[in-house]
Formats: C-alpha cells, structure tokens, sequence
C-alpha cells in the first residue's frame, strides 16, 4: 500500500534558523507531491506542489521542496524560520491514476522569537 | 467569496446517536472529499466522490455514511456503528482531473465530541 512518512513529529526552532522537515513516500511510479499547512485556528492550506518539471520547488511565504526521485523524498525547506511559521505541516502524495491523496503524520513546528 | 464551510464548527453528541456533518461548496469542483484528523495520525480519508450521485470508501469508511445529491454538498453521517467517533472532521474539494490544477481545497473544520 503508499504511504508517506514524516519522521520529525515535533520541531522546535528558534528564529531566523533554517528548517528542513523530512517526507519519504512508497510507490515506485509517477507521483505528484504537495506539502499542506495548517496555522493555529485556520484552514489547511496548500504551501508548495511537485507535478513536472524541474525538481526544485517554490512555494509560498519562502518555503521551498525538492523533489528527489531515486530517494522517494519530498523535504521542505525554509533558509530562516519566523514566529509567524509556527504550524502543522502535512506532506500528501497522489500516486498514479487516483484523485486521492495520502497525507503523511504531520510535523509540528514551534519557532520561538 | 468562494471556498468551502462546514457547520457547526463544534457538534457534541450522545453515544449511540447518529449525526450529520454538514460541507458545501461554492468553487464548482466536481470532487469531494472527507478526511478525519486525529493527534499524530495525520489526516485519514473516509469518504470522496468524483462525480454527483457516486462516491467512493476511502481508507476508514466504516461506521460512516455519505451522499452527493448535489455538486456543492456532500454530507458525512457518523453512525452510532463508528467505534471513536471524536475526532476533528476536514471536508474538501478539488477539480477532478489529473492536471497541474489539482489540488484539494479544505473547510474550517467540524470537532465533534461524542460521550
């Protein structure tokens, strides 16, 4: 069956350090790859996604992803955290022919000032 | 404004007592999902449809039910069958297709607490 596994379930940082939040999936054929965030008291909402193309990827808020094929990953990235980045990260995959998304465990981050 | 509510934000319950989780929609997208979030499990599909008048079980389906009668409204009944029914409800919608467009669009949130 896919998964996703996120292996850092609670983050702490102090600000302006750089983040890398882990996200490893299981299927061995095409996949889109999309990273959700949840701020205290709102909506998920979409960060960055992976379809095509070139495997490093923008998103919003400075946050970037890359795509590593050959080891099933997804991290995220941040150069240098804020207060404001404290949230619930979700990495969700969609493997194959399916309107469906995996999502992984999510990982809190708590960045102090 | 477009998006997706859920009502009530907070639903509290009696065992053995159905209830109905209320999502609309008003973004046009043909697809609906329901997901369950718990502390460290991440978010659990339970239900989604692709299309009006079908729908599909997602990986915790049992003691759920769903119906898409319209585009904009999928509704989630947790039956008294549902063994932990407490937990954070998440609706949310995307365009069903395979194109770089995708991608799900979620509600507020329904926390029910049954007891």
């Amino acid at each position: 069956a896919q998964s996703v596994s996120q292996h850092n379930h609670h983050v702490i940082l102090s600000e302006a350090a750089s983040l890398e939040l882990g996200c490893n999936y299981s299927y061995g054929g095409t996949v889109n790859l999309f990273w959700y965030v949840q701020y205290p008291g709102q909506h998920l909402q979409l960060l960055l996604k992976y379809f095509s193309g070139d495997p490093l990827v923008k998103g919003i808020k400075g946050f970037e992803a890359e795509f590593i094929k050959s080891k099933f990953s997804f991290n995220l990235r941040k150069p240098s955290v804020q207060w404001s980045d404290t949230a619930e990260y979700f990495c969700a995959v969609n493997a194959g022919n399916t309107d469906k998304l995996i999502f992984g465990t999510g990982t809190r981050l708590q960045v102090f000032p | 404004d477009g998006g997706i509510t859920q009502s009530p934000k907070y639903l509290f319950r009696k065992e053995g007592q159905n209830v109905t989780l209320s999502c609309e929609q008003n973004l046009n997208h043909d697809a609906m999902y329901w997901y369950r979030q718990d502390p460290g499990q991440g978010l659990r599909l339970i239900y989604y449809s692709q299309i009006v008048n079908d729908f599909q079980k997602g990986d915790i389906a049992e003691g759920y039910s769903v119906s898409r009668e319209k585009k904009e409204s999928f509704p989630l009944t947790v039956t008294s069958a549902q063994k932990n029914p407490t937990a954070f409800y998440l609706c949310a919608s995307s365009i069903a297709a395979r194109l770089e467009l995708y991608e799900q669009y979620f509600g507020p949130g329904t926390r029910l607490t049954v007891t």
